[in-house]
C-alpha cells in the first residue's frame, strides 16, 4: 500500500508562473511533513516542511498548505523560475517513530524561459 | 560545517557478489538513514541507526546490513547482489529526530 501519492508525474510552467505539486497521504498519525528538490546527480534536498498544527507555512517563493482533514498537502512555487526545475518529492513520517519517511514518487519540474 | 557525504560515488559489481557503501553524516548528527531510489522512483527506506543501534528497518531483504560507528559514520552492506539492486543509494543524517539531511548518494549497477 502507497502511503504517500504525489501528482501530476510531470509539470510544465511558464517562467514567473505557479507551479503546484500535490500529495495526499493514508496514515493520520503521520505528523511532519517535508518536501524535497532534486537535481539530477544529486540527493534531495530538504526544500520546506510542515507539522500538521499550521494550515500552511510559507519560505520565500514556496508555501506548503496543508489539509488535514482531506489527508492532503500542496506545494505551490510562486514566480517559478527556470533554476526550480527539478524533480519534487512529498514526504510524510512520524516523527516518534524514529522519523522513517515515506517519500511521494516525484514530480518532474520543467520552467519554461 | 560540513555536509553529508558518501562514497564512493559510482560503483559496478556483478550480480551475486557484495557491496559495502559508506557515509559521513554532518557535523553533530546522531541518526543516519538510508534509502534506495530506483531510477524515477521515490527514494525508500531501509534502516536507520540511531547511537549505533538499528533503529528501525524498512521492508527489505536481511542481505541488506548496516552498521553505525562512534562517530556516527555508517555503513551499508548488501550481500548476494541482485539486478534489482541496481539504483542510487541515499543515506540521510539528523539529529535525533529532527530533519533529514540527504547525502548525493552512491550509484550502484549490478550486472
Amino acid at each position: 500500500q502507497q502511503q504517500v501519492k504525489q501528482s501530476p508525474q510531470s509539470l510544465i510552467v511558464q517562467k514567473g508562473g505557479i507551479s503546484i505539486i500535490n500529495c495526499a497521504y493514508e496514515n493520520t498519525a503521520f505528523d511532519y511533513f517535508p518536501w524535497y528538490q532534486q537535481f539530477p546527480g544529486k540527493g534531495p534536498a530538504l526544500l520546506i516542511a510542515i507539522r500538521p498544527d499550521v494550515s500552511e507555512k510559507k519560505e520565500g517563493r514556496f508555501t506548503i498548505s496543508f489539509n488535514k482533514s482531506a489527508k492532503q498537502f500542496s506545494l505551490h512555487i510562486m514566480d517559478s523560475q527556470p533554476g526550480d526545475s527539478a524533480t519534487y518529492f512529498c514526504a510524510a513520517s512520524l516523527l516518534y517513530n524514529f522519523n522513517k519517511f515515506y517519500f511521494g514518487s516525484g514530480t518532474k519540474l520543467n520552467v519554461k524561459p | 560545517e560540513t555536509g553529508v557525504t558518501q562514497s564512493p560515488t559510482h560503483l559496478i559489481k556483478t550480480r551475486g557478489q557484495q557491496v559495502t557503501l559508506r557515509c559521513s553524516s554532518q557535523s553533530g548528527h546522531n541518526t543516519v538513514s538510508w534509502y534506495q531510489q530506483a531510477l524515477g522512483q521515490g527514494p525508500q527506506f531501509i534502516f536507520q541507526y540511531y547511537r549505533e543501534e538499528e533503529n528501525g528497518r524498512g521492508n527489505f531483504p536481511p542481505r541488506f546490513s548496516g552498521l553505525q560507528f562512534p562517530n556516527y559514520s555508517s555503513e551499508l552492506n548488501v550481500n548476494a547482489l541482485e539486478l534489482d539492486d541496481s539504483a542510487l543509494y541515499l543515506c540521510a543524517s539528523s539529529f535525533d529526530i529532527y530533519e533529514q539531511y540527504f547525502g548525493p548518494g552512491t550509484r550502484l549497477t549490478v550486472t
